[in-house]
């Protein structure tokens, strides 16, 4: 059975970074894409970008270019999302999510990891 | 980047009712579009994805179709489980991007 399991709530202070992790079992990273998506309060999804694990490549979205930084580690079969710069808005819960073999669309989600951004 | 229009925003139903939920691409997506049930305190789940095909485990009420730039998503004989919020995703090209979500409620 695959599984994504995220690291838990954080609180950050404005300005600061915060790293967050997606350990997946039953599926091994490098045959796939990490995909990390965002919901702020009350609203929709947003896509943040994605990693290609076996080789390091990224893609992010416009706004999340200077935001985000995602990195895996294919040893600990482990994706991260860095935040840096938090501001208020950055508030949210983050999903990370995973293909299932050469599809595109996200057939597995992890549990989200809620980031306040607060003083 | 490609712009998902989905509608409506908030949708009331009986038990037992169908209930459609569309989806507009700003330009063709070829059919790579899925739906996502997301419950209140939960992580989105796969619905449909390629348009029309039933993700694993995901009742036969539930049925995509469309295509180019219009999509729908059919929930026949609503349930009480079916209570959710629904969101489109284009994956044709990058930045994959959702609509901004339909809230399903009974009425």
């Amino acid at each position: 059975e695959v599984q994504l399991q995220q690291s838990g709530a954080e609180l950050g202070k404005p300005g600061t970074s915060v790293k967050l992790s997606c350990k997946v079992s039953g599926y091994n990273i490098r045959n796939t894409y990490m995909h990390w998506v965002n919901q702020r309060p009350g609203k929709g999804l947003e896509w943040i970008g994605r990693i290609d694990p076996a080789n390091g490549n990224t893609i992010y979205a416009e706004k999340f270019k200077s935001k985000a930084t995602l990195t895996a580690d294919t040893s600990s079969n482990t994706a991260y999302m860095q935040l840096s710069q938090l501001k208020s808005d950055d508030t949210a819960i983050y999903f990370c999510a995973m293909r299932a073999a050469i599809s595109h669309w996200f057939a597995y989600w992890g549990q989200g990891t809620l980031v306040t951004v607060s003083s | 980047d490609i712009q998902m229009t989905q509608s409506p925003a908030s949708l009331s139903a009986s038990l037992g009712e169908t209930v459609t939920i569309e989806c507009r691409a700003s330009e063709d997506i070829y059919s790579n579009l899925a739906w996502y049930q997301q419950k209140p305190g939960n992580s989105p789940q796969l619905l449909i994805y390629d348009a029309n095909s039933l993700a694993d485990g995901v009742p036969s009420r539930f049925s995509g179709s469309g295509s180019g730039t219009q999509y729908s998503l059919k929930i026949n004989s609503l349930q009480s489980e079916d209570v959710a919020s629904y969101f489109c995703q284009q994956y044709n090209n990058y930045p994959y991007t959702f609509g901004a979500g339909t809230k399903l409620e009974l009425k």
